[in-house]
């Protein structure tokens, strides 16, 4: 039983490019997020959303957009990929806003060459 | 910027208890500090949280000074699969977002 899932696992695509990451997870939560960790592996919050509120928007790039059409799925679309996009995006859901005990997804490996 | 301090890196020998220790000397009086823990490749995971008392759970056990200024996230019996980054959190400001740090990377040695 799969608690949070992503897809795809890997992504591999050019520059300019547009490109969507999705995120679903079982365990009833009203919160998810979207993490990016870079080749430092520094691990930086992106978006938060709360019963498909957006609640936390970090300074992104209007690039990214990040689409919740319900409060089991949190997706993210990125437009005109650009290199330094290349990292490993993490899903995470929790119950409440206020909630640091957050369940990660495994990941989504994404190469912009 | 994290609120916390860890060491880079720690070794442990497999089947030891393994302490991690943690310094966050500006900690509010509400704040929790929680742990979690990255495997390679994976996800992060959580491990436990505490806000003034000990905590033990299936996982592990979190020892918080009485200060409050630092606590040691103690593995009692160390394992390979114990092999990780580990991140001590706390959690900062009212937008709900957690840091993450450094953390340490520990090494079970068999």
């Amino acid at each position: 039983d799969t608690a949070v899932s992503q897809t795809p696992k890997y992504l591999v695509t050019q520059m300019g490019n547009d490109k969507s990451i999705k995120c679903e997870q079982n365990l009833g939560h009203d919160t998810m997020y979207w993490y990016k960790q870079d080749s430092k592996k520094f691990l930086k919050i992106m978006f938060s959303y709360n019963n498909k509120e957006l609640i936390i928007n970090e300074t992104v790039p209007n690039r990214f957009s990040p689409k919740s059409p319900d409060k089991a799925h949190l997706n993210l679309h990125i437009n005109s990929l650009e290199l330094g996009d290349s990292a490993v995006y993490f899903c995470a859901s929790s119950q409440g806003r206020q909630s640091t005990e957050q369940y990660f997804g495994p990941g989504t490996r994404l190469t912009v060459t | 910027d994290a609120k916390t301090t860890q060491p880079p890196s720690m070794d442990c020998a497999e089947g030891r208890a393994a302490n991690l220790p943690c310094n966050h000397s500006t900690i509010s009086g509400n704040e929790y500090v929680y742990w979690y823990r990255q495997i390679h490749s994976q996800g992060p995971q959580y491990i436990i949280h505490g806000l003034k008392n000990n905590e033990t759970n299936e996982m592990a056990s979190l020892i918080i000074t009485e200060d409050r200024k630092s606590s040691t996230l103690i593995l009692p019996h160390a394992t390979l699969r114990d092999t990780a980054v580990y991140y001590c959190i706390v959690r900062v400001g009212r937008d709900d977002k957690i840091i993450f740090g450094k953390g340490t990377r520990l090494h079970i040695l068999p």
